[in-house]
């Protein structure tokens, strides 16, 4: 099976812009959760997905935001980004909430 | 209550010698612990995990020990191998009420010298 798809992998934005990430989950894996790493904080949840919904948060402020479709593909955007946004935003996803999270390999934001 | 802390942050070992990382929680709702490991440029992948209910589990020469009553569980890694030099986050979920939601600790980046 094909892993995880995150689309773009680097991307460079300024102060102000928003972002979207696309995230492609593995083939019939129907929850999906976003990470962001740095590092000065190292990984922290941003929210997760599943079939449609989001089931949980992290502690992020409201620009951070995210969806998913029904076919289970994900995005996250960012709006009025700033420079503590720089970091790179992982994907993971897994057959159900419960199991074992499968990430990919991130997409790398820098915010000038 | 929802940290989890890893030690120690950077480890240096010398090749076929044995790694050990260290977590330590608070959250006694925390009922899955698994590993991860992180190449440069790469996204963490899942090494080996454990749940409450053992106090070992054993994956080739990767070795999870669990001390539920200390809160406490650590990677254990025989024989290593330059190739397993790499950054390593424990993390820990309570998977049933939580929604997939993993809090990793801070990593430690482990240097394995030929």
């Amino acid at each position: 099976k094909a892993g995880v798809t995150q689309t773009p992998r680097y991307l460079i934005k300024t102060r102000g812009q928003q972002v979207t990430l696309s995230c492609s989950p593995i083939s019939g894996h129907r929850s999906v959760s976003w990470y962001q790493q740095t590092p000065g904080q190292g990984l922290q949840f941003l929210f997760e997905y599943f079939s449609e919904t989001q089931r949980n948060k992290g502690n992020f402020p409201g620009r951070f935001s995210g969806r998913q479709f029904s076919n289970s593909r994900s995005e996250m955007n960012v709006s009025t980004l700033e420079l503590g946004d720089s970091a790179l935003y992982l994907c993971a996803s897994s057959p159900l909430a419960t199991d074992t999270q499968y990430f990919g390999p991130g997409t790398r934001l820098t915010v000038l | 209550q929802q940290q989890v802390k890893q030690s120690p942050q950077s480890l240096i070992v010398q090749k076929g010698g044995i790694s050990i990382i260290n977590c330590a929680y608070e959250n006694t709702a925390f009922d899955y612990f698994p590993w991860y490991q992180q190449f440069p440029g790469k996204g963490p992948a899942l090494l080996i995990a454990i749940r409450p209910d053992v106090s070992e589990k054993k994956e080739g020469r990767f070795t999870i020990s669990f001390n539920k009553s200390a809160k406490q569980f650590s990677l254990h890694i025989m024989d290593s191998q330059p190739g397993d030099s790499a950054t390593y986050f424990c993390a820990a979920s309570t998977q049933y009420n939580q929604g997939g939601k993993l809090i990793f600790g801070q990593g430690t980046e482990l240097s394995v010298k030929p």
